[in-house]
């Protein structure tokens, strides 16, 4: 069975802080590593990881993919409380078209000022 | 603007009742696909569809049914053989993975159904 896991759980930084999430998973054919972020509802995609060792960027985030440590991290830096949200690691393990995630149950990262 | 309107937004039904939950996109994507996600716990995948008249269970199938009749529409019905259906259910969407097709996930806002 798919399984990723992300820790820590919750995390709670002033603004202005740096924070790392870390996710880690054991899959059958491992295809990608996403990441999104979940203010209130509807997910939203931040990343997508195919190879290791190379770091995607937007802005104040950053994710890179250690595909030997079958893990990834997503970096938060100046944190801001717009930031506050939950983040979810997913990984894609279908071989054929369709997108197959298994979810990891979050980060819940809380920015106060 | 282009997206995926899930509706409603809050459903209460009683036990025992069978209820149907919307998801209809405008992105033209292909793929189609219906998540649970329960407190403290990751999104659960029900089914998901690559084409019209096609779909495949996911890991937490039992319970539920869905129809894809029309690429734009992929309807949920939660049966009264679904032990626990309180929970916030997502509809999804994607292009078909390609060459170039990256395949992430586009999310609806979501329908929070509370049975009684």
């Amino acid at each position: 069975e798919d399984k990723v896991v992300q820790s820590p759980l919750s995390l709670v930084v002033h603004e202005g802080d740096t924070v790392t999430l870390n996710c880690s998973y054991e899959v059958t054919n491992f295809r990608s590593l996403l990441w999104y972020k979940q203010e209130k509802k509807a997910p939203t995609f931040l990343f997508m990881l195919t190879s290791s060792g190379i770091e995607k960027k937007s802005g104040r985030l950053s994710s890179i993919l250690d595909k030997k440590e079958l893990s990834s991290i997503l970096n938060i830096t100046a944190t801001q409380t717009g930031d506050s949200a939950i983040y979810l690691c997913a990984v894609d393990s279908n071989t054929g078209t369709a997108s197959k995630l298994t979810f990891g149950t979050g980060t819940r990262l809380q920015v106060t000022l | 603007d282009g997206g995926i309107t899930q509706s409603p937004k809050y459903l209460f039904r009683k036990e025992g009742q069978n209820v149907t939950l919307s998801c209809e996109q405008n992105l033209n994507h292909d793929a189609m696909y219906w998540y649970r996600q329960d407190p403290g716990q990751g999104l659960r995948l029900i089914y998901y569809s690559q084409i019209v008249n096609d779909f495949q269970k996911g890991d937490i199938a039992e319970g539920y049914s869905v129809s894809r009749e029309k690429k734009e529409s992929f309807p949920l019905t939660v049966t009264s053989a679904q032990k626990n259906p309180t929970a916030f259910y997502l509809c999804a969407s994607s292009i078909l993975k390609g060459t170039v097709n990256t395949g992430e996930l586009f999310f609806g806002e979501g329908t929070t159904l509370t049975v009684l």
